[in-house]
């Protein structure tokens, strides 16, 4: 079945590491997107990226850091220097380019140790 | 950035109930979405709009993409237990990039 697929569901990192969340489509879509999503809030952008080997950076992008090797693939790095405890992660991918909606992966739950 | 507003907060109704939620928004959007939410799960598409005045039902929801292009209103019919859940508006602006603008979202209660 074509979609898209996070992993982990559950994370958890210690203060002062590096983690990476995988978010890999088999949809062949351009674009892809990493969002936070906090309770009550709507969903804040990241990094977006249109095409491969290419991304831009969201309304919230400090303290993160991505890569787009591959259509299929872009991993999102959540680094030391982002200090905001437990959040949900999601990532979606669209085919690219105006009115074209974007579809969700299931999500993964990053925790602080 | 920009702001949707997305009313109401939350919602409390009985099965069976009518339900109706909107976006708004002092900008053009080019497309509304709708998705729902369930806990612990990613967004899922429910209906999406792509012109002024657009009226796109799916089963027993309905939206409507407002003529002005600054707002967009979901209507849930008879309403069932399993419609519990996060509803979200997402628009992408006139003139903007492929991203997306959401709201807040309308979280929703059915009471069998």
């Amino acid at each position: 079945d074509g979609g898209i697929t996070q992993s982990p569901k559950y994370l958890f990192r210690k203060e002062g590491q590096n983690v990476t969340l995988s978010c890999e489509q088999n949809l062949n879509h351009d674009a892809m997107y990493w969002y936070r999503q906090d309770p009550g809030q709507g969903l804040r952008l990241i990094y977006y990226s249109q095409i491969v080997n290419d991304f831009q950076k969201g309304d919230i992008a400090e303290g993160y850091s991505v890569s787009r090797e591959k259509k299929e693939s872009f991993p999102l790095t959540v680094t030391s220097a982002q200090k905001n405890p437990t959040a949900f992660f999601l990532c979606a991918s669209s085919i690219g380019g105006p009115n074209q909606p974007q579809h969700f992966g299931d999500g993964t739950r990053l925790s602080i140790l | 950035g920009q702001q949707l507003n997305q009313s109401p907060q939350s919602m409390f109704i009985q099965e069976g109930e009518d339900v109706s939620m909107n976006c708004t928004s002092s900008s053009i959007f080019n497309t509304w979405l709708w998705y729902k939410q369930d806990p612990g799960e990613g967004p899922v598409l429910l209906i999406a709009l792509y012109k002024a005045g657009e009226l796109t039902s799916n089963g027993r929801l309905t939206a409507q993409f407002g003529i002005t292009r600054k707002d967009s209103f979901l209507n849930i019919s008879a309403s069932i237990p399993s419609d519990v859940g996060i509803y979200f508006c997402a628009g992408q602006l006139q003139g903007g990039s492929e991203k997306l603008v959401f709201g807040k979202g309308t979280k929703l209660t059915v009471n069998p």
